[in-house]
């Protein structure tokens, strides 16, 4: 089944300590994002990566990085979580060519709480 | 900074009836989407419409685009309790879909 899967998809912890939620794809697709959502404020993008190797800031990256090692993970880390940073975050990933260009795909939500 | 903004905030509809979100931007675009999400849940693609385009159907889903007033509507027809979710407009503004803009949504809710 063609999905993107993250993980944790809950996780409470203390600021300061550093955290990593991974995201993998299995449908072979160049971009990858992350985005959090806030109540009123909607979705914003985080960082965004065009392909292995190729990453870039989206709207909100402050106290966020991502890597692209391999296609298909796009890991966010967090090095120093703060209260701020709670908040349900999505990855999602899209074909740079083909039918569906341009469409993304989201995984389910890593809903995140910084004490 | 947000590029689509949906209207209304909150649509409260009977079963049945027809749900009209309206979505306007303010930048030129290559398309725009619309998506759909249950509460607390992922995104769910739904629609893309180029800007060369100005009416797309999928479904009970019609969507139209008017790039000279730069707005875009979704039109559920024959609406479902199962249609309640919110609905977001997203937009491929500044040059490129690696930067898909959203707006704040849609929360509609279809009384059965």
């Amino acid at each position: 089944e063609a999905q993107v899967t993250q993980n944790p998809r809950y996780l409470i912890t203390v600021t300061g300590k550093k955290l990593t939620v991974t995201c993998s794809q299995n449908m072979n697709h160049e971009y990858m994002s992350w985005y959090r959502q806030d109540p009123g404020l909607g979705l914003r993008q985080i960082y965004y990566s065009m392909n292995v190797e190729v990453t870039d800031k989206g709207d909100v990256p402050e106290g966020y990085k991502v890597s692209r090692k391999e296609k298909r993970n796009f890991p966010l880390i967090l090095e120093s979580p703060s209260p701020n940073q709670t908040s349900l975050y999505f990855c999602a990933s899209s074909p740079s060519s083909g039918e569906n260009t341009g469409e993304l795909f989201f995984g389910e939500g890593s809903r995140l709480t910084v004490l | 900074s947000q590029q689509g903004e949906e209207d209304p905030q909150a649509l409260s509809i009977q079963e049945g009836e027809n749900a009209t979100m309206n979505c306007s931007y303010k930048t030129s675009i290559n398309n725009l989407q619309w998506y759909r999400q249950n509460s607390g849940r992922g995104l769910v693609h739904l629609i893309l419409i180029r800007s060369n385009e100005r009416e797309k159907h999928s479904g009970r889903l019609r969507v139209t685009l008017d790039t000279s007033k730069k707005s875009s509507s979704l039109l559920i027809t024959a609406s479902r309790a199962a249609d309640t979710a919110s609905y977001f407009c997203a937009t491929d503004a500044w040059g490129g879909s690696e930067k898909l803009v959203f707006g704040k949504g849609t929360k509609l809710t279809v009384n059965p």
